[in-house]
């Protein structure tokens, strides 16, 4: 089975401090993807990766930042967390078959983050 | 762009009743189409998926038929568990129109089984 882990389940952080999420895949999945959950909104995309040290923005990448150095590595980075950055965040990845098409997504757990 | 639009919850059945969760979407491309399913305190689980139009997904005793003419994909169970309390998501994903396997999430429909 694939394994999507996030570092952490709850975090709580203050206004202002830089924040790392870490997510970490272990089938050698070639795209990782970072989104939040808030009621009533669903999940939105904030960044995409399909390959090492490649990134892209999505719907809300405002405020955000990620890094992908290695493959199964994908971290989310809070430059300087707001409290409107309190939410679930998610960490996804998917593989590529052998005609270029994308996999459907597997989810971690979610890291509840609170900013104070 | 492309959108999900999922009815609003909670949905309240009791233990072998007939479940639908309505589902509809938007896209300039053929997308593919999804149905995940958050149980609580975890992430999300894809349920079931369909391709192409007409296509039937299942998993679970869960189906869910891609309808092109009416552009719906309405999640379907004959008789829930209290077990299948969870939120559950339909989503798409429209390569041709966002360039990559991107996924639009409906906003999540919760639904609440009693014995």
């Amino acid at each position: 089975d694939v394994k999507v882990t996030q570092s952490s389940r709850y975090l709580v952080k203050r206004t202002g401090e830089k924040v790392f999420l870490e997510c970490v895949q272990d089938m050698d999945h070639e795209n990782m993807f970072w989104y939040r959950q808030d009621p009533g909104l669903g999940l939105r995309l904030i960044y995409f990766s399909y390959d090492v040290k490649m990134k892209e923005k999505g719907d809300i990448p405002e405020g955000y930042s990620v890094s992908r150095e290695k493959k199964e590595r994908f971290s989310l980075i809070l430059e300087s967390a707001s409290t409107n950055q309190t939410s679930m965040y998610l960490c996804a990845s998917s593989s590529r078959d052998g005609t270029g098409i994308n996999q459907p997504q597997h989810f971690g757990d979610g890291t509840r983050l609170s900013i104070l | 762009g492309d959108s999900v639009t999922q009815m609003e919850g909670p949905v309240t059945l009791s233990e072998e009743a007939f479940l639908t969760i309505n589902c509809t979407y938007t896209a300039t491309g053929y997308p593919s189409l999804f149905w995940y399913v958050q149980y609580p305190g975890e992430g999300l689980q894809l349920l079931l998926k369909a391709t192409k139009a007409d296509d039937k997904g299942s998993n679970k005793g869960f189906e869910a038929t891609y309808r092109k003419e009416t552009t719906s994909f309405h999640l379907e169970k004959g008789s829930v568990q209290v077990s299948d309390s969870a939120v559950y998501f339909c989503a798409l994903s429209d390569p041709q129109a966002t360039g990559f396997q991107k996924l639009v999430f409906g906003t999540g429909t919760r639904l609440l089984v009693s014995p």
